[in-house]
């Protein structure tokens, strides 16, 4: 009964790559978010997510950052032309419901280092 | 401003000791959850609590819900070197928030043997 998987653990990009950022849900749950986590500001919402919609992305900058969760394969964040203040520690979290009082699995994140 | 201000930021107690983390905003919530961060690990869910006055027990921690819905506690007692971690309390603002978990800073432990 696997939890949440996040890949890659750790990610090195250089300025101005592109990091995908994968994230498969707990089996049976069909609701993912994304959340950032800097050493300075904590855990911040970023992207909700169901299959095929993007629900809320309140929490994503405008530009450079996408997110998509296909009918089938694993969610994925993309941060396109990275800069070095992207670099922080990415969690995905689902849950089988839209309701948080059922709880979130987070995993264990990607910690993606801009060089 | 944080909407959920957690305090104190820092705690470094001996093995034995009691704790209370506090948990404060001037919103109201429809629940609040407090979890747990080790490092290079994410948040792990310790409790949800959702109705206004509500106590719940998980072994030697006690979580109580403000009778407003606008803060909460956690409390250990007799910590151990294995409680030592990041604990983080988090709340959906409600109405149609469903999905955005915003978190408090946190309040990183640390239990001495």
């Amino acid at each position: 009964n696997a939890g949440v998987m996040q890949n890659p653990r750790h990610l090195v990009r250089r300025r101005g790559q592109e990091a995908r950022l994968r994230c498969s849900p707990m089996k049976g749950h069909s609701h993912v978010y994304w959340y950032r986590q800097l050493p300075e500001e904590g855990l911040k919402f970023m992207v909700y997510l169901q299959k095929e919609n993007i629900i809320d992305e309140s929490g994503m900058p405008k530009e450079r950052f996408s997110a998509e969760f296909p009918k089938e394969g694993p969610s994925i964040l993309r941060i396109q032309q990275v800069v070095r203040g992207d670099s922080a520690a990415y969690f995905c979290a689902s849950s089988p419901s839209d309701r948080s009082f059922y709880g979130y699995t987070f995993g264990s994140g990607t910690r993606l280092t801009v060089v | 401003t944080q909407l959920l201000e957690q305090s104190p930021q820092f705690l470094s107690i001996q093995e034995g000791e009691n704790l209370t983390v506090y948990c404060n905003s001037s919103s109201v919530f429809s629940s609040l959850q407090w979890y747990r961060q080790e490092p290079g690990e994410g948040p792990v869910l310790l409790v949800t609590v959702v109705t206004g006055g509500e106590v719940k027990k998980l072994k030697r921690l006690t979580f109580q819900f403000g009778d407003a819905r606008k803060d909460s506690s956690l409390h250990i007692t007799a910590a151990q070197p294995g409680d030592t971690g990041l604990y983080l309390c988090a709340a959906e603002v409600g109405g149609t928030s469903y999905g955005k978990l915003t978190f408090g800073q946190g309040t990183i432990l640390t239990v001495h043997p």
